[in-house]
């Protein structure tokens, strides 16, 4: 089993649709958590970052963590074409300098259609 | 602001050449650098990190090396590429924290 597992997709939606991408992850010392979005041929570039549960929400994104279940999740508000991407999360045990114990999902790819 | 140059955007190359991929980072101090590879629909493979001039760490044994001869360079180098060595690399930085941040990738083929 995965340490991390994430639908690969696509996912395909229309335009304005709320866009739900889900993680789901077996290490319970994972506590940090991001989302990463990819366009094709292109470098992940941070997207969301939370530490521990909860929910945080930076314009049309929220993101939410339930460690309890081992579960996080990007909401996408009123999608846009431009949306469309590879999210892939990420999280991570600690702080600890060198090596970053960051994990990542195999990442979704996401369609927003015109 | 911290910037990070990745070059070149593309490669083909022949199985048997070497390769020689740069990565350079700009607006930080001693950053912790990484190379990764990601094939096609899977994640991300972590390949090497380094937390220092000279200080390479490797993730997993291959036909890979690296090193880092300043203090925001980093190259990812191979003496004889094999097929398996196609995939898109990435380099990233991070000043020790949880946030990694990425270049733009090289597209490695070789055939």
């Amino acid at each position: 089993q995965k340490e991390v597992e994430q639908d690969p997709g696509p996912l395909s939606v229309p335009e304005g649709a709320i866009v739900s991408l889900n993680c789901t992850y077996s290490n319970s010392a994972f506590q940090y958590f991001m989302w990463y979005r990819q366009y094709s041929r292109k470098g992940p570039e941070l997207l969301m970052y939370t530490y521990s549960s909860g929910n945080k929400e930076d314009g049309r994104f929220t993101a939410q963590v339930d460690k309890s279940s081992k579960y996080i999740s990007l909401f996408i508000r009123d999608s846009q074409p431009s949306d469309s991407a590879t999210y892939l999360c990420a999280m991570s045990a600690s702080l600890d300098t060198g090596r970053r114990a960051l994990t990542f999902g195999s990442g979704t790819r996401l369609q927003v259609q015109p | 602001s911290q910037t990070i140059h990745q070059w070149p955007a593309t490669l083909v190359q022949p199985v048997g050449s070497p390769l020689s991929l740069e990565c350079t980072v700009e607006g930080t101090s001693n950053p912790n650098l990484y190379w990764y590879r990601q094939a096609a629909g899977r994640g991300l493979q972590l390949l090497f990190y380094s937390v220092g001039i000279g200080q390479i760490s490797s993730e997993v044994p291959q036909n890979l090396s690296a090193s880092r001869p300043q203090d925001r360079q980093f190259i990812l180098s191979s003496k004889k590429l094999l097929l398996s060595d196609s995939g898109f690399y990435l380099c990233a930085w991070s000043l020790g924290g949880e946030k990694l941040f990425f270049g733009s990738g090289t597209q490695l083929s070789v055939l």
